[in-house]
């Protein structure tokens, strides 16, 4: 009973173009929704979120959409680069608990 | 400030044994969490706690998983006996109501148990 689903679990990019991850859930219940990144050998780290009552938040090369009608939320990184390679995760946030995703490994090439 | 800091990085044990993470969080972080990352089941969370009370352990998979905060700078996980299907990567998480879900993660534990 997966509530966040990441289709793509990976994705690759040329260097300064657009990097576009997508994710589905399917309990509205959650007020936040986030992106988390992951290096080897390393912990999550807090990328951007969004609240429920916005529909995108813009920071810098990041932007997060949220459409609350498909539950559909999306990341965009332009342009890319190859310090981006990682693994992104899409997370819900509520009642303090975070839920992950599966990730989806983007690569950006030179 | 270092961080969450986790101890030890990578763990290997024999099945049956005794196994005892460790987790320091940030200094006024009043939340601490426990994931669990598997090829299978992604990053599943375990247990949190709120100035040091347990809060929702509904994720401790078996009575072999216990977890404690003894005070606001310290926690274990403890997997007793451990079982070859616990090999993971155990994480540790920090935050606060001003972080919201802003957690900062530990670097991880790798626990092999063979």
């Amino acid at each position: 009973d997966q509530q966040v689903k990441q289709n793509s679990p990976s994705l690759s990019v040329q260097e300064g173009r657009i990097s576009i991850l997508n994710c589905d859930y399917t309990n509205s219940m959650f007020d936040y929704f986030l992106w988390y990144k992951k290096y080897p050998a390393e912990g999550p780290t807090f990328l951007i979120s969004i609240s429920s009552i916005k529909d995108k938040n813009e920071d810098g090369r990041f932007t997060v959409f949220l459409n609350k009608s498909a539950k559909h939320l999306s990341l965009h990184i332009v342009p890319s680069q190859p310090g981006d390679s990682a693994v992104y995760f899409c997370v819900l946030g509520g009642a303090q608990k975070l839920v992950f995703g599966q990730g989806t490994r983007l690569t950006i090439n030179p | 400030d270092a961080g969450v800091i986790q101890s030890p990085r990578h763990e290997v044990t024999e099945m049956g044994q005794e196994v005892t993470l460790r987790c320091k969080p940030i200094s006024g972080h009043d939340y601490l969490f426990w994931y669990r990352q598997t090829m299978m089941r992604g990053l599943e969370l375990l247990i949190y706690f709120n100035n040091n009370v347990p809060i929702d352990d509904s994720g401790m998979p078996e009575d072999r998983f216990s977890a404690k905060m003894p005070n606001a700078s310290f926690s274990t996980l403890k997997i007793q006996p451990s079982e070859p299907r616990d090999s993971a990567v155990y994480f540790c998480a920090s935050s606060s109501a001003i972080t919201l879900y802003g957690y900062t993660f530990g670097s991880g534990t790798r626990l092999t148990v063979v």
